[in-house]
């Protein structure tokens, strides 16, 4: 059974800082996926990573994959407030249509 | 594009009623799946297909039923809700094969059982 977990649940940050939030899975995977969810809101598809090394980087926000290690980290640098919101990583088995989830880090950055 | 969308944004039911979710993506989309979301957690997957006429059991798929007749509509059916269903639902499409398989989401339907 695919288990996916996120570390830390929770998270409080300064603006200006830097931070990283760790997604481990337990089996074999070539698809890691990362959202971000405002309260209320839906999932907004942050990165899909396909391979292994695979780094993409959006504005603050940087993930990275390490299928050999299972492991997937989503850096944030110089925190701003706009990125206050759960972020989720989600890993694909096989096709795409499965997802499996972790249980969320909820970000929050204060001034 | 609209996207995927969801119908009822919100609903309230009773213990034992039967109601269906509806969804539908206009991005020709091969698969589609249904996630339930729970306080603090992360998404479950309930249903999920691969086209049309084809359709699997996720994590969590008692007390729903699914089918896909059309490749753009994939509905959820509730036989006989009950409180533990209560939670947020989310549909999500995306293309098949060797590809990104992005999942897209729908906006949700908050459900209450009571």
């Amino acid at each position: 059974e695919l288990k996916v977990e996120q570390n830390p649940l929770f998270l409080s940050m300064q603006e200006g800082k830097n931070y990283t939030i760790y997604c481990n899975y337990s089996t074999t995977s070539d698809r890691l996926y990362w959202y971000r969810q405002d309260p209320g809101k839906s999932l907004e598809s942050l990165f899909v990573l396909l391979s292994n090394g695979a780094v993409k980087q959006e504005g603050r926000l940087m993930a990275s994959l390490d299928t050999k290690a299972r492991l997937s980290t989503l850096h944030i640098t110089a925190a701003v407030h706009d990125l206050s919101a759960t972020y989720f990583c989600a890993v694909a088995k096989t096709s795409g249509s499965r997802l499996t989830f972790g249980e969320g880090t909820q970000l929050t950055v204060n001034p | 594009n609209a996207g995927v969308t969801q119908t009822p944004k919100f609903q309230v039911l009773k213990t034992g009623q039967s109601m269906t979710l509806q969804c539908a993506q206009d991005m020709n989309h091969e698969y589609m799946s249904w996630y339930r979301q729970d306080p603090g957690m992360g998404l479950r997957l309930i249903h999920y297909s691969v086209g049309a006429g084809i359709t699997d059991q996720g994590e969590v798929p008692n007390g729903y039923n699914v089918s896909r007749s059309t490749t753009e509509d994939f509905p959820l059916r509730l036989l006989s809700a009950a409180p533990s269903q209560t939670s947020v639902y989310f549909c999500a499409s995306s293309y098949g094969g060797k590809t990104k398989n992005e999942q897209f989401f729908g906006p949700g339907t908050r459900l209450t059982v009571l």
